[in-house]
């Protein structure tokens, strides 16, 4: 079964400063992957997410995440941190068990930015 | 918005006390996902429908059930309730089965429930 590990609970960057979220899957077959963000007594919402095709996704807010296969690696990056990116970000990866796609996430990864 | 919704939004009640939680997914969407979030367990899946059948289980305890009916919302029935038990319930929902042909899943905004 699928597993993802997202490196880093808290990471704080300040403001302007590159923000790189990490995120590794385990299968040796390309999944289908996904970064959702939580904000402050919300929901999860959706990011970005890689299926096939182009390896580099661009998403919302100017977020963008690189699926490489040779790491299985599929980390979110933003040039220039916000303070409204301030938030958890949660790594997914889509796997199929018995006949039925399930999702997997990530533990998490809460984002400080500092003014 | 995401379109799902959920309530109540907030639930407390005393341990030992049963609780449903209701979630009405997207229009048109066929699958519903429970999920607990805590502090130490973080993110947890718990149940998923696929247009009223029961599709897969997670970390679901035998004390906490769920159902999808015919019009597609669902309840989580949360039963002999435990301090442990206080988290963040969300539901979500998907056209079909999340992660297939890379469908997201859409969430609502939570059930946040204490037990005292």
């Amino acid at each position: 079964a699928q597993s993802v590990t997202q490196l880093g609970s808290h990471v704080s960057v300040s403001e302007g400063a590159l923000v790189l979220l990490r995120c590794n899957y385990s299968s040796s077959v390309p999944p289908y992957l996904f970064w959702y963000v939580q904000y402050p007594n919300q929901g999860l919402q959706l990011l970005l997410k890689y299926t096939t095709g182009a390896t580099l996704v661009k998403g919302i807010n100017g977020f963008e995440a690189e699926f490489k296969k040779s790491e299985t690696s599929f980390h979110l990056t933003k040039p220039s941190a916000h303070m409204s990116d301030a938030a958890e970000y949660f790594c997914a990866v889509s796997d199929r068990d018995s006949g039925t796609y399930k999702y997997i996430f990530g533990t998490g990864t809460r984002l400080k930015v500092l003014a | 918005d995401s379109g799902v919704t959920q309530t109540p939004k907030h639930l407390i009640t005393a341990t030992g006390q049963r609780v449903t939680l209701r979630c009405s997914p997207r229009s048109g969407d066929l699958s519903v996902y429970w999920y607990q979030q805590s502090l130490d367990q973080g993110l947890q899946f718990l149940i998923q429908y696929y247009n009223g059948e029961e599709r897969a289980k997670g970390n679901i305890l035998e004390r906490f059930s769920a159902q999808q009916f015919p019009d597609l919302h669902s309840e989580l029935n949360l039963s002999s309730l435990e301090l442990g038990d206080s988290a963040l319930y969300f539901c979500a929902s998907s056209p079909r089965e999340a992660g297939g042909l890379g469908y997201e899943q859409y969430f609502g905004p939570g059930t946040r429930l204490t037990v005292t």
